[in-house]
Order: C-alpha cells, then structure tokens, then sequence
C-alpha cells in the first residue's frame, strides 16, 4: 500500500509554462515536505506545511489538510527547474512518494 | 558547515560482506535518518533516531543495524550484504519534531 501518492509520474513543459504536481496522502499527519531531487541525485527540502499555503520565488505549495491533498506548484517554469519532486509526509514516521520527473524544454 | 555527510559515495559488495556505511551533520541535531532510495519505490525509512542514545526501526530494517555514536554520528551497518540491498542510502538529519530534513549526498551500494 501506498501511504502516499503523486501526479502526474513525469511532466514535460515548455520553458514559461505554469506547473502543477499534486500528492494525495492517506494517513493522518503532521506535516507534509515537499522536496527536489536534482539529476546529481541531491535531495533539498522545499517547502514544510502543516496548513495553508507558503510561497518561496516561483515556487508555490498548498495543502488541504481535510481532503489530505497538497499541490506544489512553479510560476514561469526554467530549465533549470528540471529535477524530480517528492512529496513526503510525517506520520508516525515519514513516507514519501515515488516522485515527479520534471523536465522543461527551453 | 558542511551539513549531512556520508561515506563513501559508492561502493561494490560481494553477496556475504559486511560494510558500514557513515553518516555525519554538523547541525546539532536531535533527530538521525537512514533511508534506501530504489527505482520506482520512493525513499524508504531503515531505522531512525530520535535523539542520542536512541534508535527505532523503521519500514525496512531487515538485514541492517544502526549506532548512534554520538549527536553526530549515525552508523548504519550491512552484517552480510544481499543483492536486495543494491540501492542509494541517504542519510538525513532534523533538529526538531517541525523541522525541515537535511540530506547527505547519498551513498551508491551494489552488491553483486
């Protein structure tokens, strides 16, 4: 069983494009993480959100803590937003999705 | 600060031969994670500590021991390595319960 899962697996954008990716999660949590997995295979956290909405640059993420639904999503996409997005959330323990493969296309 | 450390980056097991892999932050952090990362599956909790002097297993600890040496340090041992532990460990820190996780670069494990 999945405790957490993602849309779409991989997107592709043209360079200017609005991005959405979205996680549905179906445990009882305290707070959700969204980070980004750079092609080097680093992992950066994004955004922590326990409610509401928080917003950082171009980056935007939201979350509905009664539909157990969060949304990440990038203003004005670049190339170099190209990286895989993981959404995580902290339960019990963290569980995390398998990710988002995110490539823009100058 | 050189945040999350972790060695080595990679390394080639044979099936039977024990390894531990390293883990080290500089953040002062309460909280230490070992995580497995394989194709298609997400990261994946082994074990975790919560504080020195503690350690809890996590989704998949069979096969794989933790020491929590110090605040530091976090150890995560293969006693006798199987080709199912062919994956990318990542190490990760937080300093509270609300915390952001930091992450270590990752070590690339095969075992053949």
């Amino acid at each position: 069983k999945n405790e957490v899962e993602q849309s779409p697996q991989n997107l592709t954008a043209q360079e200017g494009e609005f991005i959405t990716i979205n996680c549905s999660y179906s445990v009882g949590i305290s707070a959700l993480h969204w980070l980004q997995q750079h092609p080097g295979g680093g992992i950066v956290s994004l955004f922590m959100l326990s409610s509401g909405k928080k917003k950082h640059g171009r980056l935007i993420a939201t979350i509905n803590i009664q539909e157990k639904h969060s949304s990440l999503h990038i203003t004005a996409s670049h190339p170099r937003d190209s990286a895989v997005y993981i959404c995580a959330v902290r339960s019990s323990q963290f569980y995390f999705g398998t990710g988002t493969s995110l490539t823009v296309i100058p | 600060n050189a945040g999350v450390t972790q060695t080595p980056k990679f390394q080639v097991l044979k099936t039977g031969q024990s390894m531990t892999l390293q883990c080290a932050q500089d953040m002062n952090h309460n909280s230490m994670y070992w995580y497995r990362q394989d194709p298609g599956m997400g990261l994946r909790l082994i074990y975790y500590s919560a504080s020195e002097g503690t350690t809890d297993k996590g989704e998949v600890p069979n096969g794989y021991n933790v020491s929590r040496l110090n605040k530091r340090e976090f150890s995560l041992r293969l006693e006798s390595a199987a080709p199912s532990q062919t994956s990318v460990y990542f190490c990760a820190s937080m300093a509270g319960v609300s915390d952001t996780q930091y992450f270590g670069p990752g070590t690339r494990l095969t075992v053949l």
